[in-house]
Protein backbone atom coordinates (compact mmCIF):
# COMPACT_ATOMS: atom_id res chain seq x y z
CA UNK A 1 0.00 0.00 0.00
CA UNK A 2 0.83 3.68 -0.65
CA UNK A 3 0.60 6.93 1.19
CA UNK A 4 1.92 10.31 1.69
CA UNK A 5 2.27 12.97 4.60
CA UNK A 6 2.97 16.51 3.77
CA UNK A 7 3.96 18.22 6.91
CA UNK A 8 2.30 21.77 6.89
CA UNK A 9 -0.85 22.72 5.34
CA UNK A 10 0.35 25.97 4.68
CA UNK A 11 4.05 27.41 4.23
CA UNK A 12 4.93 31.39 4.23
CA UNK A 13 7.88 32.53 2.60
CA UNK A 14 9.60 36.08 1.72
CA UNK A 15 10.04 36.57 -2.09
CA UNK A 16 13.62 36.23 -2.63
CA UNK A 17 13.55 33.20 0.44
CA UNK A 18 14.71 29.16 0.15
CA UNK A 19 11.08 27.04 -0.14
CA UNK A 20 11.38 23.64 1.92
CA UNK A 21 8.02 21.98 1.23
CA UNK A 22 8.17 18.11 3.25
CA UNK A 23 6.59 14.69 2.02
CA UNK A 24 7.13 11.28 3.55
CA UNK A 25 6.15 8.58 1.92
CA UNK A 26 5.09 5.00 2.32
CA UNK A 27 5.37 2.24 -0.01
CA UNK A 28 5.62 -1.59 0.43
CA UNK A 29 6.83 -1.63 -3.10
CA UNK A 30 10.18 0.55 -5.25
CA UNK A 31 8.08 3.67 -5.15
CA UNK A 32 7.74 6.45 -8.71
CA UNK A 33 7.37 10.08 -6.78
CA UNK A 34 5.84 12.98 -8.23
CA UNK A 35 5.54 16.90 -7.20
CA UNK A 36 2.72 18.30 -8.85
CA UNK A 37 1.48 21.68 -8.82
CA UNK A 38 -2.00 23.36 -9.02
CA UNK A 39 -2.79 27.20 -9.50
CA UNK A 40 -6.03 28.14 -8.18
CA UNK A 41 -9.15 26.10 -10.48
CA UNK A 42 -6.71 24.92 -12.66
CA UNK A 43 -5.67 21.00 -12.74
CA UNK A 44 -2.39 20.07 -11.69
CA UNK A 45 0.92 20.28 -13.24
CA UNK A 46 4.13 18.06 -13.30
CA UNK A 47 6.59 19.35 -11.65
CA UNK A 48 9.08 17.06 -11.58
CA UNK A 49 9.55 13.17 -10.87
CA UNK A 50 11.66 10.32 -9.23
CA UNK A 51 11.53 6.95 -11.21
CA UNK A 52 14.50 5.04 -9.78
CA UNK A 53 17.36 6.91 -11.74
CA UNK A 54 19.12 9.81 -9.58
CA UNK A 55 18.18 10.94 -6.17
CA UNK A 56 18.56 14.36 -6.83
CA UNK A 57 15.67 15.42 -9.59
CA UNK A 58 15.27 19.02 -10.93
CA UNK A 59 12.85 20.19 -12.54
CA UNK A 60 10.54 22.47 -14.02
CA UNK A 61 11.00 26.33 -12.62
CA UNK A 62 14.04 25.68 -10.31
CA UNK A 63 12.28 23.14 -8.15
CA UNK A 64 14.01 20.24 -6.91
CA UNK A 65 13.24 17.37 -4.92
CA UNK A 66 16.03 14.60 -3.32
CA UNK A 67 14.54 11.20 -2.76
CA UNK A 68 16.24 9.91 0.90
CA UNK A 69 14.99 6.21 0.71
CA UNK A 70 16.58 5.87 4.89
CA UNK A 71 14.16 8.59 5.74
CA UNK A 72 11.02 8.20 3.17
CA UNK A 73 11.29 11.39 2.30
CA UNK A 74 10.76 13.06 -0.95
CA UNK A 75 11.00 16.98 0.16
CA UNK A 76 10.77 20.05 -2.62
CA UNK A 77 12.83 22.90 -2.51
CA UNK A 78 13.86 25.87 -4.55
CA UNK A 79 16.46 28.52 -3.68
CA UNK A 80 14.74 31.72 -4.08
CA UNK A 81 10.51 31.45 -4.34
CA UNK A 82 8.75 33.97 -6.64
CA UNK A 83 5.66 35.55 -6.73
CA UNK A 84 4.31 33.30 -9.17
CA UNK A 85 5.46 30.28 -6.98
CA UNK A 86 2.16 30.65 -4.82
CA UNK A 87 0.42 27.92 -5.58
CA UNK A 88 -1.04 24.71 -3.60
CA UNK A 89 2.07 22.18 -3.70
CA UNK A 90 0.95 17.97 -3.84
CA UNK A 91 3.50 15.30 -3.10
CA UNK A 92 2.07 11.81 -4.81
CA UNK A 93 3.33 8.03 -4.66
CA UNK A 94 2.14 5.81 -7.36
CA UNK A 95 4.14 2.34 -8.48
CA UNK A 96 3.41 2.37 -12.23
CA UNK A 97 1.03 2.81 -14.59
CA UNK A 98 -1.54 2.80 -11.90
CA UNK A 99 -3.25 5.40 -10.06
CA UNK A 100 -1.55 7.81 -7.53
CA UNK A 101 -2.16 8.53 -3.89
CA UNK A 102 -1.82 12.28 -3.09
CA UNK A 103 -0.67 14.13 0.18
CA UNK A 104 -3.55 16.76 1.59
CA UNK A 105 -1.24 19.45 -0.12
CA UNK A 106 0.72 22.58 0.94
CA UNK A 107 -0.31 26.11 0.23
CA UNK A 108 2.70 27.92 -0.49
CA UNK A 109 2.20 31.87 -0.04
CA UNK A 110 5.34 34.36 -1.06
CA UNK A 111 5.21 37.66 0.82
CA UNK A 112 6.81 40.48 -0.70
CA UNK B 1 4.32 16.94 -23.10
CA UNK B 2 1.25 14.54 -23.67
CA UNK B 3 -1.95 17.24 -23.09
CA UNK B 4 -5.26 16.06 -21.57
CA UNK B 5 -8.17 18.35 -22.29
CA UNK B 6 -11.90 18.45 -20.36
CA UNK B 7 -15.44 19.88 -21.32
CA UNK B 8 -16.55 22.09 -19.57
CA UNK B 9 -14.64 23.73 -17.65
CA UNK B 10 -17.24 24.81 -15.80
CA UNK B 11 -20.78 23.43 -15.61
CA UNK B 12 -24.08 25.00 -13.47
CA UNK B 13 -27.38 22.75 -12.74
CA UNK B 14 -30.42 22.26 -11.27
CA UNK B 15 -30.46 19.63 -8.84
CA UNK B 16 -32.10 16.22 -10.09
CA UNK B 17 -30.35 17.01 -13.85
CA UNK B 18 -27.27 15.00 -15.31
CA UNK B 19 -24.56 16.07 -16.37
CA UNK B 20 -21.82 14.79 -18.65
CA UNK B 21 -18.01 15.81 -18.56
CA UNK B 22 -15.53 14.57 -21.10
CA UNK B 23 -12.03 14.00 -20.79
CA UNK B 24 -9.63 13.63 -23.88
CA UNK B 25 -6.02 12.81 -24.02
CA UNK B 26 -5.41 14.89 -27.25
CA UNK B 27 -1.95 13.18 -28.54
CA UNK B 28 -1.66 10.70 -27.38
CA UNK B 29 -3.80 7.31 -26.12
CA UNK B 30 -5.10 6.54 -23.14
CA UNK B 31 -6.14 2.45 -22.19
CA UNK B 32 -6.72 4.20 -19.03
CA UNK B 33 -7.94 7.06 -17.39
CA UNK B 34 -8.54 8.25 -13.75
CA UNK B 35 -11.25 10.51 -12.45
CA UNK B 36 -10.40 12.07 -9.09
CA UNK B 37 -12.42 14.35 -6.82
CA UNK B 38 -11.13 17.67 -5.08
CA UNK B 39 -13.27 18.91 -2.29
CA UNK B 40 -12.78 22.89 -1.27
CA UNK B 41 -8.79 23.06 0.54
CA UNK B 42 -8.74 19.42 0.09
CA UNK B 43 -6.42 16.68 -1.39
CA UNK B 44 -7.25 14.52 -4.96
CA UNK B 45 -9.93 11.59 -3.76
CA UNK B 46 -9.43 8.65 -6.78
CA UNK B 47 -13.38 8.24 -7.77
CA UNK B 48 -12.72 5.54 -10.45
CA UNK B 49 -10.52 3.87 -13.09
CA UNK B 50 -11.69 4.48 -16.44
CA UNK B 51 -10.89 1.22 -19.00
CA UNK B 52 -11.04 1.28 -22.69
CA UNK B 53 -13.26 -1.60 -23.47
CA UNK B 54 -14.35 -2.54 -19.95
CA UNK B 55 -16.43 -1.42 -17.06
CA UNK B 56 -14.32 1.24 -15.02
CA UNK B 57 -13.33 -0.03 -11.36
CA UNK B 58 -14.86 2.37 -8.70
CA UNK B 59 -13.39 3.32 -5.35
CA UNK B 60 -14.73 1.77 -2.30
CA UNK B 61 -17.81 4.47 -1.20
CA UNK B 62 -18.17 5.97 -4.58
CA UNK B 63 -21.13 5.06 -6.53
CA UNK B 64 -20.88 3.28 -9.23
CA UNK B 65 -24.65 4.20 -10.71
CA UNK B 66 -24.43 7.53 -9.64
CA UNK B 67 -20.95 8.48 -11.83
CA UNK B 68 -21.23 6.39 -14.86
CA UNK B 69 -18.16 6.36 -17.06
CA UNK B 70 -17.80 5.27 -19.81
CA UNK B 71 -14.17 4.91 -21.88
CA UNK B 72 -16.05 5.15 -26.11
CA UNK B 73 -11.96 5.46 -26.95
CA UNK B 74 -8.77 5.18 -26.90
CA UNK B 75 -8.43 9.20 -26.17
CA UNK B 76 -11.96 9.49 -24.71
CA UNK B 77 -13.44 8.83 -21.47
CA UNK B 78 -16.50 10.54 -19.82
CA UNK B 79 -18.05 10.80 -16.13
CA UNK B 80 -22.04 11.07 -16.36
CA UNK B 81 -23.12 12.46 -12.83
CA UNK B 82 -27.11 11.44 -12.32
CA UNK B 83 -29.44 12.75 -10.75
CA UNK B 84 -26.93 15.31 -9.31
CA UNK B 85 -27.72 16.47 -5.75
CA UNK B 86 -25.83 19.86 -4.01
CA UNK B 87 -23.44 18.00 -1.99
CA UNK B 88 -22.10 16.56 -5.73
CA UNK B 89 -20.81 20.06 -6.44
CA UNK B 90 -17.03 19.83 -6.47
CA UNK B 91 -14.30 19.99 -8.84
CA UNK B 92 -13.82 16.64 -10.63
CA UNK B 93 -10.02 16.59 -12.37
CA UNK B 94 -9.40 13.59 -15.03
CA UNK B 95 -5.93 11.66 -16.01
CA UNK B 96 -4.61 9.88 -18.39
CA UNK B 97 -0.90 7.94 -17.62
CA UNK B 98 1.65 8.85 -19.91
CA UNK B 99 2.89 5.94 -22.47
CA UNK B 100 6.44 4.72 -20.94
CA UNK B 101 6.65 7.30 -18.93
CA UNK B 102 7.01 5.73 -15.36
CA UNK B 103 3.88 6.00 -13.93
CA UNK B 104 3.82 9.88 -15.10
CA UNK B 105 -0.04 11.24 -15.51
CA UNK B 106 -1.04 13.84 -16.68
CA UNK B 107 -4.24 15.71 -15.81
CA UNK B 108 -6.99 17.92 -17.52
CA UNK B 109 -7.41 21.36 -15.95
CA UNK B 110 -10.71 20.05 -14.24
CA UNK B 111 -14.08 20.67 -14.28
CA UNK B 112 -16.22 22.79 -11.64
CA UNK B 113 -19.69 21.74 -11.05
CA UNK B 114 -22.16 23.25 -8.99
CA UNK B 115 -25.85 22.00 -8.29
CA UNK B 116 -28.27 24.35 -7.34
Amino acid sequence: AQSVTQLGSHVSVSEGALVLLRCNYSSSVPPYLFWYVQYPNQGLQLLLKYTSAATLVKGINDFEAEFKKSETSFHLTKPSAHMSDAAEYFCAVGTGANNLFFGTGTRLTVIP
Amino acid sequence: GAVVSQHPSRVICKSGTSVKIECRSLDFQATTMFWYRQFPKKSLMLMATSNEGSKATYEQGVEKDKFLINHASLTLSTLTVTSAHPEDSSFYICSAPGQGEGGTQYFGPGTRLLVL
